[in-house]
């Protein structure tokens, strides 16, 4: 099947950094990922929509200043976490969806973030 | 926001015995997936189904779709201790932008 990749899959950072997490699509076009973020024994939740050529959309209540996201080719989503505070240390999971006939998505392996 | 709730929120049972796991949803949806996670992993997809389909195998899972009480089940017959892992069902909304929102997720845990 279809390969979702994501890098890092964990980063420790200082409280006040910036985080860049890549979600690429390997072996097909994604004109539009989505970005997950999970709590420890919670399910997950949408955070945005990542559209190639065009603003993220973002869920009620995640701050967009705070989560940078750019789609930057057909193949490629970044997630920045701007100045991170403890609070946002969590794991994040990138999907794409297959636009074949099984309507299926893909997600990525996911990326442990811990803000010290 | 979430849409999906599933029950069980935790489910303890032994090796070859059956867990069935259930989720309800809210709105419209184009189709709905299973997936499996295993503790501080990715998600692995299970099984699909979509609007107008009422039942489907894979293997040893089930899974029904009911529409007009917008639930799923999904069944897994014969368990074994690999199994344990978190469960969740996850709705495509039929806003025709592939937008999926997860339920609350069934923790299964299987002893051997």
């Amino acid at each position: 099947g279809a390969v979702v990749s994501q890098h890092p899959s964990r980063v420790i950072c200082k409280s006040g950094t910036s985080v860049k997490i890549e979600c690429r699509s390997l072996d097909f076009q994604a004109t539009t990922m989505f970005w997950y973020r999970q709590f420890p024994k919670q399910s997950l939740m949408l955070m945005a929509t990542s559209n190639e050529g065009s603003k993220a959309t973002y869920e009620q209540g995640v701050e967009k200043d705070k989560f940078l996201i750019n789609h930057a080719s057909l193949t490629l989503s970044t997630l920045t976490v701007t100045s991170a505070h403890p609070e946002d240390s969590s794991f994040y999971i990138c999907s794409a969806p297959y636009q074949g006939s099984r309507n299926e998505q893909f997600f990525g392996p996911g990326t442990r973030l811990t803000v010290l | 926001s979430q849409q999906g709730e599933e029950d069980p929120q935790a489910l303890s049972i032994q090796e070859g015995e059956n867990a069935t796991m259930n989720c309800s949803y809210k709105t419209s949806i184009n189709n709905l997936q299973w997936y499996r996670q295993n503790s501080g992993r990715g998600l692995v997809h299970l099984i699909l189904i979509r609007s107008n389909e009422r039942e489907k195998h894979s293997g040893r899972l089930r899974v029904t779709l009911d529409t007009s009480k917008k639930s799923s089940s999904l069944l897994i017959t014969a368990s074994r201790a690999a199994d344990t892992a978190s469960y969740f069902c996850a709705t495509v909304l039929n806003t025709g932008g592939f937008k999926t929102i997860f339920g609350a997720g069934t923790r299964l845990f299987v002893k051997a």
